[in-house]
């Protein structure tokens, strides 16, 4: 299995731009998970996914961000005007109802200057 | 408002000797707690984990232990390798929402020839 993939690894954009990240779940899992990391705040969970179904999105920061899951193999991250105070490393996790601990992605580094 | 905590953004030990890691939470309806491992540039993989029912749990060179009235869990390592040399992550779910994992801001543990 090649684990979760996640695209690009690596992203620039200009303030004002749409960003739009995207990740492949392994195959079989039914929980998703989108996550940011920074330095201040280390991994923050943005919003999770089960069936497809947006369960929380509790930890989206602001009405820029918007995530969706149109099938059980893809999931897209977006921000919509990005923002200097954006960058960081977003990662997406999978794993199944059975499972605690889910599987991370290799994660996307997003600079916005 | 941090529910897991991880005051010790960087520890530094000989190779051979032990590393202890620290974490605090503060959620008492908490009743899994993970440690994830992160590279730099790779996404964080599961470690080891602990229920709350259970005060220890060993898996080779790691160690979790679990004190819950002092709402307080540990990572040691022993000994300690380079190849250990790592940001670790705590991390914590809570009964009826198991899904969702709260993380800490990590530790950078170093370890020296």
């Amino acid at each position: 299995d090649a684990g979760v993939i996640q695209s690009p690894r690596h992203e620039v954009t200009e303030m004002g731009q749409e960003v739009t990240l995207r990740c492949k779940p392994i195959s079989g899992h039914n929980s998703l998970f989108w996550y940011r990391q920074t330095m201040m705040r280390g991994l923050e969970l943005l919003i999770y996914f089960n069936n497809n179904v947006p369960i929380d999105d509790s930890g989206m920061p602001e009405d820029r961000f918007s995530a969706k899951m149109p099938n059980a193999s893809f999931s897209t991250l977006k921000i919509q005007p990005s923002e200097p105070r954006d960058s960081a490393v977003y990662f997406c996790a999978s794993s199944l109802d059975s499972q605690r601990h889910p599987f991370f992605g290799q994660g996307t580094r997003l600079t916005v200057v | 408002d941090q529910q897991v905590k991880q005051n010790s953004p960087s520890l530094s030990v000989q190779e051979g000797r032990i590393s202890i890691l620290n974490c605090d939470y503060t959620n008492s309806m908490f009743d899994y707690f993970l440690w994830y491992k992160k590279y730099p540039a790779e996404g964080p993989t599961f470690l080891i984990s602990i229920s709350s029912i259970k005060d220890k749990n060993e898996d080779g060179r790691f160690t979790v232990f679990l004190n819950k009235s002092a709402k307080h869990l540990s990572l040691h390592i022993v000994p300690s390798q380079p190849g250990d040399s790592a940001v670790y992550f705590c991390a914590a779910s809570g009964w009826g929402n198991t899904d969702k994992l709260i993380f800490g801001t990590g530790t950078r543990l170093q370890v020296f020839p």
